[in-house]
């Protein structure tokens, strides 16, 4: 199984740009198409599409939203952070069959 | 607009089976995949498995001797049966558009289901 890793907590201020990491276990890129996905999910909430295959938008998400990265490494970044992104963001990899999400990263205002 | 909903019962016996029905509006079942996706109470994510438009399925290994997933395409909706559930099988159960079997972009809102006698 490819294992997602990231981290537990991130603290950020209002305005400031948010990072948010995930590393996976082997490479989940065929080619140039990078099948890693990020969702955000609020408490009481279904988790919501932001990113997918890495780098592309989903309908309806703010453009302070963007996602990055290949092979193993991948990013998302919150620029400018608001206060309704406090929530947690999840990434997914569909490189296998048997997907899996990473345990997820929480966004914390400072 | 694509809408999801799950239901089902939220307190399942032991050794008994889990069933859930996942209803969907504004979207045909019979096109594009559909998955099941389950969140454990330390929030740790799981993919279940899914049911494409063509009635064939796929399944996580840890779960392929105790889950089928079929569907109802009079209804538009497709099921969930785990069997022999344990108190690990504890969690918020969702159903999902699954977009060419590669991200979920359509979430229904999630049934809790709990495990215990």
């Amino acid at each position: 199984d490819i294992v997602l890793t990231q981290s537990p907590v991130l603290a950020v201020s209002l305005g400031q740009r948010a990072t948010i990491s995930c590393r996976a276990s082997q490479s989940v890129s065929i080619s140039s198409i990078n099948l890693m996905h990020w969702y955000q999910q609020k408490p009481g909430q279904q988790p919501k599409l932001l990113i997918y295959r890495a780098s592309n938008l989903a309908s309806g998400i703010p453009a302070r939203f963007s996602g990055s990265g290949s092979g193993t490494d991948f990013t998302l970044t919150i620029d400018p952070v608001q206060a309704d992104d406090i929530a947690a963001y999840y990434c997914q990899q569909s490189r296998e069959s048997l997907n899996t999400f990473g345990a997820g990263t929480k966004l914390e205002l400072k | 607009e694509v809408q999801l909903q799950e239901s089902g019962p939220g307190l399942v016996k032991p050794s008994q089976s889990l069933s859930l029905t996942c209803s969907v509006t504004g979207y045909s079942i019979t096109s594009n995949y559909w998955g099941w996706i389950r969140k454990f109470p330390g929030n740790k994510m799981e993919w279940m498995g899914y049911i494409s438009y063509s009635g064939s399925t796929s399944y996580n290994p840890s779960l392929k001797s105790r889950i089928s997933i079929t569907r109802d395409t009079s209804k538009n909706q497709f099921f969930l049966q785990l069997n022999s559930v344990t108190t690990e099988d504890t969690a918020t159960y969702y159903c999902a558009r699954y977009r060419s079997a590669d991200y979920f972009d359509y979430w229904g809102q999630g049934v809790m289901v709990t495990v215990s006698s």
